[in-house]
């Protein structure tokens, strides 16, 4: 159990559609990642949080797509417009960051699956 | 961020050890090596991280050469459970920039 729960863990939804993910961390981690994985491939960086503030977004990430961590907390995904091409497993990790230490250490949650018919 | 390269996929018995070697040629003063293993359905989970010499935990052995252009992950006595696949990553604190590639996935036979 690594301690950063996701919900939904599946979302079926229709071509079209907004959907929105909830992540919630580990309760003293400040650093906030959300990734996409497709099926047999690794995880790709989406975005990243540092408390509240979204310090960095993935170039390769639509204007469809948005995260916010209001009060540093828990942090949600919203994909507006879903196509096709959205439907992946979406994770969600935290650490404690330290600076630019290179033994930072991401504890993941289990992931929402989207499926965009 | 050092590109890291490891075997696309590996093939195990139940009580064997396991080595997955990854090479990271044009890795950084300040880049740690760290392990991820994967589930299916599942998001990774943290095995070992190191930056040279050897490292040992309750669950794996990493052993880093003094050039540090590779690692070696050592799994001890693998069983079924031990089905996943593995990644290899070499970082210097920049894990948004993380290139995770496909990993390795190993497969542990009765």
């Amino acid at each position: 159990d690594t301690g950063v729960s996701q919900d939904p863990r599946h979302k079926i939804t229709k071509r079209g559609q907004n959907v929105t993910f909830r992540c919630d961390p580990i309760s003293e981690h400040n650093r906030l990642y959300w990734y996409r994985q497709t099926l047999g491939q690794g995880p790709e960086f989406l975005t990243y949080f540092q408390n509240e503030a979204q310090l960095e977004k993935s170039r390769l990430l639509s204007d469809r797509f948005s995260a916010e961590r209001p009060k540093g907390s828990f942090s949600t995904l919203e994909i507006q417009r879903t196509e096709q091409g959205d439907s992946a497993m979406y994770l969600c990790a935290s650490s404690v960051g330290t600076g630019g230490a290179g033994n930072e250490k991401l504890f993941f949650g289990s992931g929402t699956q989207l499926s965009v018919l | 961020l050092a590109k890291t390269t490891q075997p696309i996929s590996m093939d195990s018995y139940e009580g064997q050890e396991v080595n997955i070697t990854c090479s990271h040629n044009n890795i950084a003063t300040n880049d740690y090596i760290t392990w991820y293993q994967q589930f299916p359905s599942q998001g990774p989970r943290f095995i070992i991280q190191g930056y040279k010499t050897k490292v040992t935990n309750e669950v794996a052995s990493l052993f880093i050469p003094a050039d540090r252009k590779s690692s070696t992950l050592s799994l001890p006595r693998v069983s079924l459970s031990d089905t996943a696949v593995y990644y290899c990553l070499a970082d210097a604190g920049n894990n948004r920039k993380l290139i995770w590639g496909l990993g390795t996935s190993l497969a542990v036979n009765p």
